[in-house]
């Protein structure tokens, strides 16, 4: 189990405005940046959101960041089809001294 | 880019052993530490290690007595060997790379992952 957590699921119908939560602790989460990644099965998993609330060129502003304490969250706006993927947040880890994942949340777009 | 490539079945007990290529850049960029991760099927991803153009590698406590990863720069490649492997190493391997300094870097580049059965 991921010293991470993240809920398994969530959903949303197009249109609609969804939230992923990401919950860790003072090791990880509370003194480092959370970055974000999208992950369709079988592709290349890509990075979505970096330094807790920056998106990468090319990613389009439907998606957003924060972070308080030791958990963070991502926000999707305006759901869309093509939306529908795996998301994980990621973070250094003293006691990993290494990236530490949540175990991921799989996005339903109904 | 980054593109994976090895052998998709490996007997256990035996090595488990991939390389990446770079494409479109250069390995000894500075900046960058390149990376190898797994996915063992309906999990998260677990980060397994990383090394740095000059050989400087860090790895995952919990495979670090088994996996050794090299890098070849005149090839544009890294690669990973992980030692006396059992099922539970059956997993789709990614490489990426993972942006300096690490306390607050990401992966920015992946490959596409391969697909690596321990199974005799």
């Amino acid at each position: 189990q991921s010293v991470v957590t993240q809920p398994p699921s969530a959903s949303g119908t197009p249109g609609q405005r969804v939230t992923i939560s990401c919950s860790g602790s003072s090791s990880n989460i509370g003194s480092y940046s959370v970055n974000w990644y999208q992950h369709l099965p079988g592709t290349a998993p890509k990075l979505l959101i970096y330094g807790n609330s920056q998106r990468p060129s090319g990613v389009p502003d439907r998606f957003s960041g924060s972070k308080s304490g030791t958990s963070a969250s991502l926000a999707i706006s305006g759901l869309q089809s093509e939306d529908e993927a795996d998301y994980y947040c990621a973070a250094w880890d003293d006691s990993l001294n290494g990236p530490v994942f949540g175990g991921g949340t799989k996005l339903t777009v109904l | 880019q980054l593109q994976e490539s090895g052998p998709g079945l490996v007997k256990p007990s035996q090595t488990l052993s991939l390389t990446c290529t770079v494409s479109g850049g250069f390995i000894s960029t500075a900046g960058y530490y390149w990376s190898w991760l797994r996915q063992h099927s309906g999990k998260g991803l677990e980060w397994i290690g990383y090394i740095y153009h000059s050989g400087s590698s860090y790895y995952n406590p919990s495979l670090k007595s088994r996996l050794s990863i090299s890098v070849d720069t005149s090839k544009n490649q890294f690669s990973l060997n992980l030692s006396s492997v059992t099922a539970a190493d059956t997993a789709v391997y990614y490489c990426a790379r993972f942006t300096r300094p690490h306390w607050s870097g990401y992966f920015d580049s992946w490959g596409q992952g391969t697909l690596v059965t321990v199974s005799s």
